[in-house]
């Protein structure tokens, strides 16, 4: 169990370009989930997959986003047309789904977005 | 909908005081209550949950008990040391066991 990976760590990107970030859970839970999470404040829900059925998403997540989990394992959150308010750590975590589980999170991705 | 307050910091303490950190929830259902932990430089670390009222969570020597009366889930610690200086979190997961609601976080200072 290596836990949850998210790869970039950092991403520096200029605004109007587009962005993807990439989550690997641990293997054997089936629950995916994205969060948002700026600077002093707490993580905010972005959306979740079960396996690979997106499941709910946020307002939060506009159109310019869109989260893909293709085979049921990893997932990947694209935004299209950045803009600076998209500067935040986006954290991605896992569950097996059960009402008194905890997640696991990653160590999240640094967007900038100058 | 949903929602999570918890006291605002900083909070800075002197090793070996004693640490709460007030925590109060909004819900329709009857939700599971976590705290969650993030150290410096790292991610967030699940710290300790209770899934119905009167459980009590506790790990690390530190404590939160599930009130439903007063809708609380204060975390507590009875002598902190410098290494719990970290932003601690309260969340929920409602009944359905989907999504965290987290409140804003409260940063804690623990000096020698």
């Amino acid at each position: 169990d290596t836990g949850v990976s998210q790869d970039p760590r950092h991403k520096i990107t200029k605004r109007g370009q587009n962005v993807t970030f990439r989550c690997d859970p641990i293997s054997e839970h089936n629950r995916l989930y994205w969060y948002r999470q700026t600077l002093g404040q707490g993580p905010e829900f972005l959306t979740y997959f079960q396996n690979e059925a997106q499941l709910e998403k946020s307002r939060l997540l506009s159109d310019r986003f869109s989260a893909e989990r293709p085979k049921g394992s990893f997932s990947t959150l694209e935004i299209q047309r950045t803009e600076q308010g998209d500067s935040a750590m986006y954290l991605c975590a896992s569950s097996l789904g059960q009402r008194s589980d905890g997640y696991t999170f990653g160590s999240g991705t640094r967007l900038t977005v100058v | 909908g949903d929602s999570v307050t918890q006291m605002e910091g900083p909070v800075t303490l002197s090793e070996e005081a004693f640490l709460t950190i007030n925590c109060t929830y909004t819900a329709t259902g009857y939700p599971s209550l976590f705290w969650y932990v993030q150290y410096p430089g790292e991610g967030l670390q699940l710290l300790l949950k209770a899934t119905k009222a009167d459980d009590k969570g506790s790990n690390k020597g530190f404590e939160a008990t599930y009130r439903k009366e007063t809708t609380s889930f204060h975390l507590e610690k009875g002598s902190v040391q410098v290494s719990d200086s970290a932003v601690y979190f309260c969340a929920l997961s409602e009944a359905a066991g989907n999504k965290l609601t987290f409140g804003g976080g409260t940063r804690v200072l623990v000096k020698p």
